[in-house]
């Protein structure tokens, strides 16, 4: 049981490239989300999956895109990178109503 | 979901209990009190919720006030790698879960 995973770790884009960050869980968790973290913040929701082919924005959704490709898989998708979009980020997963939400290690993207 | 406020920092030593306050005012009567942690580059990790009763587990314990208006997080015996930003959260049990994380409180503790 491995949790949420992330990949890649690390990643540098020159700005205008696009890329996908990939998320899985293996806890068959409903719910899915990603958020950004910018040094010295808090975590800000990008986007969120309720459940399987649902897909809402959160608080900082530009410029990105995801795609709840299955129960278990939820990828976030930069379509033409900015230094901006330079941060941490984060996946995160929950089973239902109110339980704990688990995060993963994290993707450290620097965009030049 | 209602706001918390935290103080921005403190110091604890190693072995002593570290005891980290929150304030929520505004919660309101469905509205649960959550504790997440973040250790340097790490996800955050959740330590422990509740409702109106104290709660315990193999991590930490948490009061909450009779008023509900306030909480505390205990932790028992502070080690190093306590050392982290401490999150409180409120909010309801819901489907639609997302967690507003504020700055936290960052915790040094030290040997």
């Amino acid at each position: 049981n491995a949790g949420v995973t992330q990949t890649p770790k690390f990643q540098v884009l020159k700005t205008g490239q696009s890329m996908t960050l990939q998320c899985a869980q293996d806890m068959n968790h409903n719910s899915m989300y990603w958020y950004r973290q910018d040094p010295g913040m808090g975590l800000r929701l990008i986007y969120y999956s309720a459940s399987e082919g649902t897909t809402d924005k959160g608080e900082v959704p530009n410029g990105y895109n995801v795609s709840r490709l299955n129960k278990r898989e939820f990828s976030l998708r930069l379509e033409s990178a900015a230094p901006s979009q330079t941060s941490v980020y984060f996946c995160a997963s929950i089973l239902g109503q109110g339980l704990v939400q688990y995060f993963g290690p994290g993707t450290r993207l620097t965009v030049t | 979901d209602a706001k918390t406020t935290q103080p921005p920092s403190m110091d604890c030593a190693e072995g002593r209990a570290a005891n980290l306050p929150c304030n929520h005012s505004t919660i309101s009567g469905n509205e649960y009190v959550y504790w997440y942690r973040q250790i340097h580059s790490q996800g955050p990790q959740y330590i422990i919720h509740g409702l109106k009763n104290n709660e315990t587990n193999e991590m930490a314990s948490l009061i909450i006030t009779e008023d509900r208006k306030s909480s505390t997080l205990i932790l028992p015996h502070a080690t190093l790698r306590d050392t982290a930003v401490y999150y409180c959260i409120v909010r309801t049990r819901s489907n639609d879960y997302k967690l507003s994380f504020g700055a936290g409180t960052t915790v040094t503790v030290r040997a």
